[in-house]
């Protein structure tokens, strides 16, 4: 069974541009969620989508969105690109839905955001 | 608001030892949900284990166990016969309950940096 896959791992931007990631989660998982890691600010939740609609977004500008497709696959873009937006994001996969409390939450390889 | 404390920034443990790596957590909610997870200077984010509010029994997977004491709002990861492939960040994370039908995301610790040493 294949793991959550991102794309691209690395990324270099210059300021002022536009980004975008893409995660394909484990095939079956409907749930998707983005998360930021930076040394200053450890992971951070970004948003989370399931069955092609955002569920739950985390404290980020505007400038951070993202979509779900009907095959699960989601990609998350940022505009504007600020040198503060360098970080590692990472996505994660899950299976269920609704109010049980899921235990898992696998998480792929990660994009490494360098924005110079 | 949910929190976890990972108080040990770094960690030494000789090669075939055991090691336990703190983590504490603050939630006023009687269903959540504790992981670990192990990241590698790859990245990538590895599912070590998990620890329902309800379980009765601390989780057991391989050489990770879980010890879990819910008054003390601890969930403490105990690694046995430290191999030198465990040389990672070690992060706690919580699951805060989810309405509307999310999954509740993940809130994480700082990590916790643990060498192993020959």
């Amino acid at each position: 069974k294949a793991g959550v896959t991102q794309t691209p791992r690395y990324l270099i931007k210059t300021r002022g541009q536009q980004v975008t990631l893409s995660c394909s989660p484990i095939s079956g998982h409907r749930s998707v969620s983005w998360y930021q890691q930076t040394p200053g600010q450890g992971l951070q939740f970004l948003f989370e989508y399931f069955s092609e609609t955002q569920r739950n977004k985390g404290n980020f500008p505007g400038r951070f969105s993202g979509r779900q497709f009907s095959n699960s696959r989601s990609e998350m873009n940022v505009s504007t690109l600020e040198l503060g937006d360098s970080a590692l994001y990472l996505c994660a996969s899950s299976s269920g839905t609704g109010r049980v409390m899921n235990t898992e939450a696998f998480f792929g390889q990660g994009t490494r955001l360098t924005v110079v | 608001a949910q929190k976890i404390t990972q108080t040990q920034p770094g960690m030494f443990v000789q090669e075939k030892e055991a090691v336990t790596l703190d983590c504490t957590y603050d939630t006023s909610d009687q269903s959540y949900g504790l992981f670990w997870y192990k990241q590698p200077s790859s990245g990538e984010m590895i599912f070590l284990i998990y620890q329902g509010s309800y379980d009765e029994q601390n989780a057991t997977e391989g050489r990770y166990s879980l010890n879990f004491q819910k008054a003390r709002k601890s969930a403490n990861l105990v690694i046995s016969a430290s191999q030198l492939g465990d040389s990672a960040m070690y992060f706690c994370a919580m699951r805060e309950p989810s309405w509307g039908g999310s999954q509740g995301n993940l809130i994480f610790g700082k990590g916790t940096k643990l060498s192993v040493k020959p």
